[in-house]
């Protein structure tokens, strides 16, 4: 089945302790992308990533790290966690350009940082 | 730039039909998606529109107009599962970040 998976689906934790939430898709996508969705902010591009070793800074990068040493996995790293970064994260990834790159999302994880 | 705009919530009754509009700003232009997210869910692919017209899917059709920099979502027969958030979103040239407008909240009553 074509899926992409988030770990974990919830997490509490508290302000400082580095955290990884990992992101894996198996449709031999390019383009992977995280996501924050806020209330009444909608969902806000972190980082992305157009292949293996190519990522870049979305709209929100600040507090957050990638990497993407494999094509099929791309974990979202926040380093020293913040209350402000408490929200729901989805991991996407994409079809090709040429195709919009229409996005495949994760099931999503309910981020809190106390 | 990109900008995207979107009314913040809709309410409709079951059996009717809606019109859930999207205008955008953007440098470029690279296609049109509308995505349906329930609560507390992924939002999911409902179209994608790179030329102008009409495209209809079902109870679901979709609108674009480059020239004007608008597009909507017609949805038709209502149903309650309809009841989600509706997102358009603008997917970017090579380089740019994938741009979401802020969502429209549908709500469908009995």
């Amino acid at each position: 089945e074509a899926q992409v998976t988030q770990n974990p689906r919830y997490l509490i934790t508290v302000t400082g302790k580095k955290l990884t939430v990992t992101c894996s898709q198996n449709m031999n996508h390019e383009y992977m992308s995280w996501y924050r969705q806020d209330p009444g902010l909608g969902l806000r591009q972190i980082y992305y990533s157009m292949n293996v070793e190519v990522t870049d800074k979305g709209d929100v990068p600040e507090g957050y790290k990638v990497s993407r040493k494999e094509k099929r996995n791309f974990p979202l790293i926040l380093e020293s966690p913040s209350p402000n970064q408490t929200s729901l994260y989805f991991c996407a990834s994409g079809l090709s350009l040429e195709e919009g790159y229409e996005q495949y999302f994760g099931p999503g994880t309910r981020l809190t940082v106390t | 730039g990109q900008n995207i705009d979107q009314p913040t919530e809709m309410t409709a009754t079951e059996g009717a039909i809606v019109q859930i509009n999207c205008t955008y700003q953007t440098s470029g232009f690279n296609g049109l998606f509308w995505y349906q997210q329930h609560a507390g869910e992924a939002p999911t692919f409902l179209s994608y529109n790179v030329l102008d017209g009409l495209e209809e899917k079902g109870r679901f059709s979709s609108f674009l107009s480059r020239s004007k920099g608008y597009s909507y979502l017609l949805l038709k027969e209502l149903q309650m599962k309809d009841s989600a958030s509706y997102l358009c979103a603008v997917p970017p040239d090579y380089g740019q970040n994938f741009v979401f407008g802020p969502g429209t909240r549908l709500s469908v009553l009995p």
